[in-house]
């Protein structure tokens, strides 16, 4: 069992650009939750997908959005990249809502 | 809005010391605590907590949930090097959705 996998693993965008991030779930696990990490603090809740939708938001901007697909993986999309944006963003699956395994991460640089 | 601490946010100790890390929180519909700890990328499970007064323990480990006074704490006995890493408590909450809301963490480093 590969676990949770994320892609890419790094990546360096300018700002005002547009990124895209992927993650696969654990067999067995529906639903996806993605979290930001900057340095120095304790991961933070961006959104959580289940059955293709959308089922929570934490406090973050439009600019991010998401995508699960049939297959439950998922994706995470930035626009209108900041410098503030830099960030490890970690993917965490689970069946239903409970017991999240976390990927790697992305570990996305903006300058 | 809810809200996790942790205390310390580093510590430095020698092999053999034993630690206490803290974490308070104030949330709404808690589910569960939580403690993870991360060494490079991904955050690694160790313990969930969902009642008071029972302790959790996992080799040298160990964690206790205090529901009234809203905190737990985790203890590292006889630390090795290995131990070195950023402890992380999340508290689970939510109605039919549940989320974790994570401190900032404590870094611990253990020196030979």
């Amino acid at each position: 069992d590969a676990g949770v996998t994320q892609s890419p693993t790094h990546l360096i965008k300018t700002r005002g650009q547009q990124v895209t991030l992927r993650c696969s779930p654990k067999s067995g696990h529906d639903t996806v939750s993605w979290y930001q990490q900057a340095l120095g603090q304790g991961p933070q809740f961006i959104f959580q997908y289940y059955e293709e939708e959308e089922r929570q938001r934490g406090n973050f901007p439009d600019r991010f959005s998401g995508h699960q697909y049939p297959n439950y993986s998922s994706e995470l999309n930035v626009n209108a990249l900041l410098l503030g944006d830099s960030a490890l963003y970690l993917c965490a699956s689970s069946l239903r809502f409970r017991g999240l395994i976390f990927g790697p991460g992305t570990r996305l640089t903006v300058l | 809005e809810d809200k996790v601490v942790q205390s310390p946010l580093s510590l430095v100790v020698h092999e053999g010391d034993t630690v206490t890390l803290n974490c308070s929180y104030e949330v709404t519909n808690f589910r569960s605590l939580l403690w993870y700890k991360q060494e490079k990328k991904a955050p690694t499970f160790l313990f969930m907590l969902t009642s008071s007064g029972i302790e959790k323990k996992s080799g040298r480990l160990s964690s206790i949930l205090d529901k009234k006074e809203l905190f737990s704490i985790l203890n590292i006995t006889a630390t090795q090097t290995g131990d070195s890493a950023v402890y992380l408590c999340a508290v689970e909450s939510g109605g039919s959705n549940y989320k974790l809301t994570f401190g900032k963490g404590t870094l611990l480093t253990v020196n030979p």
